[in-house]
Order: C-alpha cells, then structure tokens, then sequence
C-alpha cells in the first residue's frame, strides 16, 4: 500500500493550460503539503493544510490553488500554465505541523 | 524567518563517518531541525529530527548546540547507497496555526568505493 500517492507521474501540457494534480494519503494524518523542485533542486513549500485549513501559504502566483476535499487529500490546480511552472511537484504529509514528512513519488510537470 | 545554509557537495568513502553541518542563524524558539534524504526521481525520505543537544536513531545522529544556530547530521560508516542529496529543513513542530518551514539547499553526498 502506498502510503502518499500522487496522479498523474508525469504531466506535460502547452502553456495557457489548466491542470490539477491529486495527492492522497492513506496515513491517516492531519497535516498535508505541497513542494515544488525546481531544475536546481531547491525544495520551496508552496501550501500547508492542517484538519483542512489552510496554514502555509508561501509567495505563489495566484494561479496555483490547493484544495482539500478531506484530510486524506489535497490538490493542486494551476491556471494558465507558464514555462516556468515545469518542476517536480511534490505531496506530502505528517501526522501534525512540521512533524516527520512522508512524501509522495513526485509529479513532473513539463510546460511546452 | 530561519534562512538555512549548507555545503553543496561533499565527497567521501565507504566505510567513513560523515558529518554535514546547516546553519540557521534565525531559528525560532519553536523550531525543530529534521534532515531529510533524497534519491534521484523520489521524493525525500525522513532521516532524523531534533530540537536541541543530540538525538540518535538506527541511522544517524544530530547534534545541535546550545545556541541551535546550527546542527551536524552525522552518518556512520556511510556506503555507496548513503549517495544521495541530503536536506536541512527548519521550522515548527508542535501547534502553531502560522508555520513556515525553511528547506536548506541540500548537499549532495558523493561516497566513493
């Protein structure tokens, strides 16, 4: 059983686009997160929810919207794609804020 | 906020001990320092976490001074599959409704046969 899971592996789309990615984690926690990997490797926190609320909300263009339907899940919609939105994007959770991270597979986003 | 600072890269060899040290000049007094590992094409994998003095799991250990502006991850007998990028990340760890978590900018361990 994958513990954080995320879909699609791997994205790639035109710029302008909407895309949304899907995390889920059958952990059982109450805190989820979304990464975002650039070319260089560097690892910035985009969102943090927490029981569903929202309590990370890094500098991000307003096109990125994270939503949480439950605490098992959250996702990541982007409007109007740009080329600098390709990176690596990655879910993942612990049992309460800041605690230990259990991550997903990651999402590579390409944007052509 | 706690900005982190780590080497880059470090090389070493099977069988050694490696000490990677991140600085976080700012840290809060609610801050935990955990590091993190990472394979190529995964996302990072949990290695340990601490808040002050020393901290010791299966398979390494933290140490972190009295003034926490900094901490040593440090790998014993490191082997070929301990090559990775390994991540210092600073930031809350019980409550707080406002959490920022600050990731270093990884150091990417070589270790040679």
């Amino acid at each position: 059983d994958t513990a954080v899971s995320q879909t699609p592996k791997y994205l790639v789309t035109q710029m302008g686009n909407d895309k949304s990615i899907k995390c889920e984690q059958n952990l059982g926690h109450d805190t989820m997160y979304w990464y975002k990997q650039d070319s260089k490797k560097f690892l910035k926190i985009m969102f943090s929810y927490n029981n569903k609320e929202l309590i990370i909300n890094e500098t991000v263009p307003n096109r990125f919207s994270p939503k949480s339907p439950d605490k098992a899940h959250l996702n990541l919609h982007i409007n109007s794609l740009e080329l600098g939105d390709s990176a690596v994007y990655f879910c993942a959770s612990s049992q309460y804020p800041g605690g230990e991270q259990f991550f997903g597979p990651g999402t590579r986003l390409t944007v052509l | 906020l706690a900005k982190t600072t780590q080497p880059i890269s470090m090389d070493s060899y099977e069988g050694q001990e490696v000490n990677i040290t991140c600085s976080h000049n700012n840290i809060a007094t609610n801050d935990y320092i955990t590091w993190y590992q990472q394979f190529p094409s995964q996302g990072p994998r949990f290695i340990i976490q601490g808040y002050k003095t020393k901290v010791t799991n299966e398979v390494a250990s933290l140490f972190i001074p009295a003034d926490r502006k900094s901490s040593t991850l440090s790998l014993p007998r490191v082997s070929l599959s301990d090559t990775a990028v390994y991540y210092c990340l600073v930031g809350l760890y019980y409550g707080g409704s406002q959490g920022n978590l600050i990731f270093g900018k990884g150091t990417k361990l070589s270790v040679k046969p």
